[in-house]
């Protein structure tokens, strides 16, 4: 099993451009997750879903959008990359919800410019 | 609002010097407390999850203690490869929300 595969796992912007962070998992998890981490601020939740086609939003929404059509995958967009966006992002899938342990992708080192 | 408060920010230890990490926290109706490893330039790595107090877990050198306002990491003997940021999360509804975490270095 690969578990939570990210890509790219690097990538540089200029402001203003768009791009779409992957996310994939093969454990058929219901629960998938986009977490921010910067330095001295921790993780940090973007956006959510509990199942196909179910998702909601997090701590730091704005300027990302989700969607998830299949169990198995959930993008994250940037619709219009800013400097703040510069960070390292993290998927994480888990069984359900509530009460089990998350699984992590190896992340996505965003920069900027 | 549900928070989560790790102390210390870092911590550095000789090898074989015992010591805890604290996860204090405040949440509606806790539902689990995880634990998590993360090493530089990874994901965080799954380790405890603890749902009630006086609960306790143990995992090669780490203990992980529960009561109702915080959690205790117990770190017994370190070894250099011990060496990591450990991450603390609390769970009431689905959302995960973590501290900002312990960064551990265990010098030979």
């Amino acid at each position: 099993n690969a578990g939570v595969t990210q890509t790219p796992k690097f990538q540089v912007l200029k402001t203003g451009q768009s791009m779409t962070l992957q996310c994939a998992q093969d454990m058929n998890h219901e629960y998938m997750s986009w977490y921010r981490q910067d330095p001295g601020m921790g993780l940090r939740l973007i956006h959510y879903s509990v199942g196909a086609g179910i998702t909601d939003q997090g701590e730091v929404p704005n300027g990302y959008n989700v969607s998830r059509s299949t169990t198995e995958d959930f993008p994250l967009r940037l619709l219009s990359a800013a400097p703040s966006q510069t960070s390292v992002y993290f998927c994480a899938s888990s069984y359900s919800p509530t009460n089990t342990e998350a699984f992590f992708g190896q992340g996505t080192r965003l920069t900027v410019v | 609002e549900d928070q989560v408060t790790q102390s210390p920010e870092a911590l550095r230890l000789q090898e074989g010097e015992s010591s805890s990490l604290n996860c204090s926290y405040t949440v509606s109706g806790l539902r689990g407390l995880f634990w998590y490893r993360q090493d530089p330039g990874k994901g965080p790595e799954f380790l405890f999850t603890l749902y009630s107090a006086g609960e306790e877990k143990e995992k090669e050198r780490l203990k992980a203690t529960l009561t109702k306002k915080e959690s205790f990491l117990h770190i017994t003997a370190p070894k250099p490869e011990d060496s990591a940021t450990y991450l603390c999360a609390v769970q009431a509804s689905p959302p995960l929300v973590f501290g900002k975490g312990t960064r551990l270095s265990v010098i030979a």
